[in-house]
């Protein structure tokens, strides 16, 4: 596609539920970051994958976090057991390859947990 | 780790020059990133720096690299009402396995005053 994609936009659940948020890359794209931003900061790192292993994943804050992307493109960022400080914006970026700088990033998936 | 550091506001008149400053802590950052993040939209990439590099220019953008000091700066020259957003400063190194996850600061708000 023209950017990275990020499904769904828009998320409520309730704490406690499990959640999976989805990124596709831009076509071509072999590394992959997961952040997420909370309201009035920066973008927190989150988990990296080159190709379908993940290179980092020291951002990953406990382990209801977990990530996927078994086919080297499309990645689903999964949360288990959510809680209220989960609640922010998912930001999902690619770059051209682990040797290439300039990440892309998509438009964020806004997750609330009540 | 690292750390970005930013000052959270920055007030200019339209039409003329923005200074937005950053400071990081890991003299091993390979790249140093400017980001821009408008209301409700996505982070666009706006320009990068080399490590080894302690000024670039791009049209109405010109990054200034201290590495001495670790000090980054971005200044928009003619500043017009569309600059108006959060100016995001990011770090980043580069390991064995490629380029790392981003680093980024809070953010700085550059509201223009006509």
């Amino acid at each position: 596609g023209a950017g990275v994609s990020q499904t769904p936009s828009n998320k409520v659940t309730e704490k406690g539920k499990y959640v999976e948020l989805r990124c596709d890359p831009i076509s071509g794209h072999t590394a992959l970051y997961w952040y997420r931003q909370s309201l009035g900061q920066g973008p927190e790192f989150l988990i990296y994958f080159q190709g379908t292993g993940a290179a980092d994943d020291s951002g990953l804050p406990n382990d209801r976090f977990f990530a996927v992307r078994p086919e080297g493109s499309v990645s689903t960022l999964k949360i288990q057991r959510t809680e209220r400080g989960d609640s922010a914006v998912y930001l999902c970026a690619s770059s051209l390859g682990a040797r290439h700088n300039e990440q892309f990033f998509g438009p964020g998936t806004r997750l609330t947990v009540l | 780790g690292e750390d970005v550091e930013q000052s959270l506001f920055l007030s200019v008149r339209e039409g003329d020059s923005s200074v937005i400053n950053c400071t990081y802590t890991d003299s091993s950052s390979t790249y140093l990133y400017w980001y821009k993040q408008e209301p409700g939209a996505g982070l666009q990439l706006l320009t990068y720096i080399f490590s080894n590099m302690d000024m670039k220019q791009d049209q109405r953008l010109t990054v200034l690299l201290n590495k001495k000091d670790k000090h980054l700066s971005l200044r928009i020259a003619d500043t017009q009402t569309g600059d108006s957003a959060i100016y995001f400063c990011a770090a980043q190194t580069w390991s064995g396995g490629g380029a790392d996850g981003l680093t980024f600061g809070k953010g700085t708000h550059l509201i223009i005053q006509p």
